[in-house]
């Protein structure tokens, strides 16, 4: 079976600009979270999302925003990119939210902000 | 606020040794915790995932421990080998749906 895919894996974008990533969940996986990581630190939690709707949101201003798809596909959202946007953003799905469920992190989007 | 620590930031020891890997955090309301590898510039491999009721977890060479009254969780890795060099990261969940992630330790295993 495929692994949680996400696309595109590298993407550059100009400050003020808007962007959308893409993930794929595992077959199966119901809850789609997503996270940002900055060079050289720990991923931090941006979303989650069960059966379509957002169940969690961290630290993160409103340009951020995401849906969830009834294939339980996702798209994140940026809007206004600041430079300091630029970071790896890693999808990572679940087969259910609970906490006895592991996750599973797709290869993550690089994005850059020029 | 829930804080996950991770020390050494990096550590590099010769090929066959045994080495330990610590994570702190600051609550101890954790539901469980998950250790993952990253190779550079890709995504998180999960390795073991510890619940709260455990002590812990076992993976061929990796095996995991959870102490929730001390804060700490240790991965231990048997005979370390060159294909063993990543960051690994340690990520604990503390409700339903957020999770916590350390700065990682960055391990470099010469052969």
């Amino acid at each position: 079976d495929a692994g949680v895919t996400q696309s595109p894996t590298h993407l550059i974008k100009t400050r003020g600009q808007q962007v959308t990533l893409r993930c794929s969940p595992i077959s199966g996986h119901k809850s789609v979270s997503w996270y940002q990581q900055v060079l050289g630190q720990g991923p931090q939690f941006i979303f989650q999302y069960y059966e379509k709707e957002e169940r969690g949101r961290g630290n993160f201003p409103d340009r951020f925003s995401a849906r969830q798809f009834p294939n339980y596909s996702s798209e994140l959202n940026v809007n206004a990119l600041l430079l300091g946007d630029s970071a790896l953003y890693l999808c990572a799905s679940r087969l259910l939210p609970g906490q006895g469920y592991e996750q599973y992190f797709g290869p993550g989007t690089r994005l850059t902000v020029t | 606020k829930q804080e996950v620590t991770q020390i050494p930031a990096a550590l590099s020891v010769p090929e066959g040794e045994n080495l330990v890997l610590n994570c702190s955090f600051t609550d101890s309301a954790i539901y469980n915790l998950q250790w993952f590898r990253q190779d550079p510039g890709k995504g998180l491999t999960s390795l073991l995932l510890i619940q709260s009721s455990q002590r812990e977890q076992t993976s061929g060479r990796l095996n995991a421990s959870l102490d929730k009254s001390s804060g700490r969780s240790t991965l231990y890795i048997a005979a370390s080998q060159p294909g063993d060099s990543a960051t690994y990261l340690c990520a604990g969940r503390y409700n339903f749906n957020k999770f916590y992630f350390g700065s990682g330790t960055k391990l470099n295993v010469k052969p």
